[in-house]
């Protein structure tokens, strides 16, 4: 248990609607991800976040926004929702041990636009 | 180019072996992940390879050759909580990033 939590678990909304994620952890991780996983795709990272107001963009970046405001929150904004972005989102925190930087993720939230 | 390569879908028996295979080709390597993820859960973190040979964590095995840029993910005396997807990733030394496969769906039979 990497003390992640995502919420909220299960979404659906409407096309051009905003939807905001959140992410929060309680061990101080620097790192951390988003990323979604869909049917015949790989999970691909859309934003990541080296530190508190440190952000960058991933491979499917397009269409979200992530902010960090404290250590412990990362959140991924749809600014205006579409059906392509109906998917299963994951966050993910890196964490160096024995197993070198390894990602452990969130338990997901389901998100349907329709 | 950057790509991972593993079996859409395997089935096996309970009590059996069964090993699947991941091939990659990424511009720069950093170690090699295996995760499970089980139907509606989060991947789950299995094993980490990042020097050539066998590591081994009880029932699951992993290999890596990285001349080869192959590994395998060896189950033994499965189980049917092994029933799950099998997700397989590359870390790339240029960019940090870790780079998953689509995934290998294992079905365990009684």
């Amino acid at each position: 248990d990497a003390g992640i939590t995502q919420s909220p678990r299960h979404k659906v909304t409407e096309t051009g609607t905003p939807v905001t994620l959140r992410c929060h952890q309680t061990e101080n991780h620097r790192y951390m991800y988003w990323y979604r996983q869909d049917p015949g795709h790989g999970l691909r990272l859309i934003h990541y976040s080296y530190g508190v107001k440190d952000t960058d963009k991933g491979e499917v970046s397009d269409g979200y926004s992530v902010s960090r405001s404290k250590t412990e929150d990362f959140l991924l904004t749809l600014e205006s929702a579409t059906s392509s972005q109906t998917s299963v989102y994951f966050c993910a925190i890196s964490e160096f041990k024995n197993s070198g930087n390894t990602i452990y993720f969130g338990e997901g939230s389901w998100l349907t636009v329709v | 180019g950057q790509n991972i390569d593993q079996p859409t879908e395997m089935t096996a028996t309970e009590g059996a072996i069964v090993q699947i295979n991941c091939t990659y080709q990424t511009s720069g390597f950093n170690g090699l992940f295996w995760y499970q993820q089980h139907a509606g859960e989060a991947p789950t973190f299995l094993s980490y390879n990042v020097l050539d040979g066998l590591e081994e964590k009880g029932r699951f095995s992993s290999f890596l050759s990285r001349s080869k840029g192959y590994s395998y993910l060896l189950l033994k005396e499965l189980q049917m909580k092994d029933s799950a997807s099998y997700l397989c990733a590359v870390r790339d030394s240029n960019t940090d990033k870790l780079i998953f496969g689509t995934g290998t769906r294992l079905q365990v039979f009684p």
